[in-house]
């Protein structure tokens, strides 16, 4: 099974449908990111915690929430999908520390919104 | 902004070494350099960093240049699936805020036979 766990790997939805994406994982890291990837281009951050009191905003935080249900978990939601929002996206993990430490990434949810 | 500038790709033989470079003119005394590479859409794959000593792992090997200005990303031997888009990250000091890794476009390296 893979350390970081994204739900759904596909999803299709409408306009103005709300939607949640969910991220699960196995390595007890206390820290979890979302980005959103559009083609050719690199990843862009959306919100990060660095533990399940602390949410904060990345770069392009407008038009998304999310919830740290527990250190395991973050869930992304798009309250109303619209279609520029329409991208890859890909959560992650890491362990608080000293700065050497790496990223743990998920196999990515290929969000379309039509 | 990214703080990292590099080529938008590169190509290499396979069985040759591929070099990387990247741009970090503004980096900060206590900062690391990472690499990461993404291959095809999967998610991001951690390779290797650095802070100011050259490293090297089972994947590659990291040169940082004295002022620690730039970097050179090194796959001693490239072969086809080494193929991806190759980040270079300069990672914020720690316990500050913003220190989550903050891509740019990376390298698109395409290891031909």
């Amino acid at each position: 099974d893979a350390d970081v766990t994204q739900t759904p790997r596909n999803r299709i939805t409408k306009t103005g449908k709300r939607i949640m994406l969910e991220c699960s994982q196995t390595k007890g890291h206390d820290r979890m990111y979302w980005y959103r990837q559009d083609p050719g281009l690199g990843l862009r951050l959306i919100y990060y915690s660095f533990d399940v009191k602390d949410i904060n905003k990345g770069e392009i935080s407008d038009g998304y929430s999310v919830s740290r249900q527990a250190q395991a978990k973050f869930s992304l939601s798009l309250e109303s999908a619209i279609p520029n929002q329409t991208a890859l996206y890909f959560c992650a993990t890491s362990v608080s520390g000293s700065g050497n430490t790496e990223a743990f990434f998920g196999q990515g949810t290929r969000l379309t919104v039509v | 902004d990214a703080k990292t500038t590099q080529p938008p790709s590169m190509d290499c033989a396979e069985g040759r070494a591929a070099n990387l470079p990247c741009n970090h003119s503004t980096i900060s005394g206590n900062e690391y350099v990472y690499w990461y590479r993404q291959i095809h859409s999967q998610g991001p794959q951690y390779i290797i960093h650095g802070l100011k000593n050259n490293e090297t792992n089972e994947m590659a090997s990291l040169i940082i240049t004295e002022d620690r200005k730039s970097s050179t990303l090194i796959l001693p031997h490239a072969t086809l699936r080494d193929t991806a888009v190759y980040y270079c990250i300069v990672r914020p000091l720690l316990n500050q805020a913003g220190t989550a890794l903050i891509f740019g476009k990376g390298t698109t390296l395409s290891v031909s036979s």
